[in-house]
């Protein structure tokens, strides 16, 4: 299995501001997915980035919004821009295995949006 | 349009006997499923997963049970410990089997809080 560690592991922030988290893994990978888990829901992807490319973001996620870096094979960063309440999620950072379909996740960063 | 459904936010069961959880889903392309588990701030960790190809998958306790005409799914714990309390979700791949682009891209239901009583 991966290591994933991500931070910061929770933060509050204000309104109208933007913050990144990072994620790290203990081995190269090809692709990292980024997911979010609003209060009470499922978890949902928001976008996967691959290593040397521009991210594919799903349905209902854009660049602007949740713009992703990838700049190497163990690290990703993802920025949740000009918050709302709304955005306050817990955002996971994820690996997976291709063969199985397994994904490994991060701790996840609590995100509070006052 | 919540794909994959996990009806029962929450199930409370004594230590030692069988904790059942269940899930369905609509999506009748989903070929691959999985069970994850939550403990309070850590990020879910895969349990068990199921191919559609197959009907039942063993893991020492844990077993995944999959009922393609009735699209369910069901984890059973036995015997249920009070370290298995948790957040349990179901997942679902389509296209995994074949190799397909949605490697990475899991359906997740809602999740049902386990509690196992000593």
């Amino acid at each position: 299995s991966a290591v994933i560690s991500q931070k910061p592991s929770r933060d509050i922030c204000q309104r109208g501001t933007s913050l990144t988290i990072q994620c790290q893994v203990d081995s190269q990978v090809t692709m990292m997915f980024w997911y979010r888990q609003q209060p009470g829901q499922s978890l949902t992807l928001i976008a996967t980035a691959n290593q040397g490319s521009e991210a594919t973001y799903e349905s209902g996620f854009v660049i602007d919004k949740f713009p992703i870096s990838r700049p190497n094979l163990t690290f990703s960063t993802l920025t949740v821009s000009n918050m709302s309440p709304e955005d306050s999620s817990i955002y996971l950072c994820s690996v997976g295995r291709s063969y199985t379909g397994e994904l490994f996740f991060g701790e996840g960063s609590r995100l509070t949006v006052l | 349009d919540q794909q994959v459904k996990q009806n029962s936010p929450s199930l409370s069961v004594q230590e030692g006997r069988i904790s059942i959880l269940n899930c369905d889903y609509t999506n009748s392309m989903f070929d691959y499923f999985l069970w994850y588990k939550k403990y309070p701030a850590e990020g879910p960790t895969f349990l068990i997963s199921i191919s559609s190809i197959k009907d039942k998958n063993e893991d020492g306790r844990f077993t995944v049970f999959l009922n393609k005409s009735a699209k369910h799914l069901s984890l059973h714990i036995v015997p249920s410990q009070p370290g298995d309390s948790a957040v349990y979700f179901c997942a679902a791949s389509e296209g995994l089997r074949a190799g397909g682009t949605s490697y990475g891209k899991l359906t997740f239901g809602q999740g049902t809080i386990l509690t196992v009583h000593p």
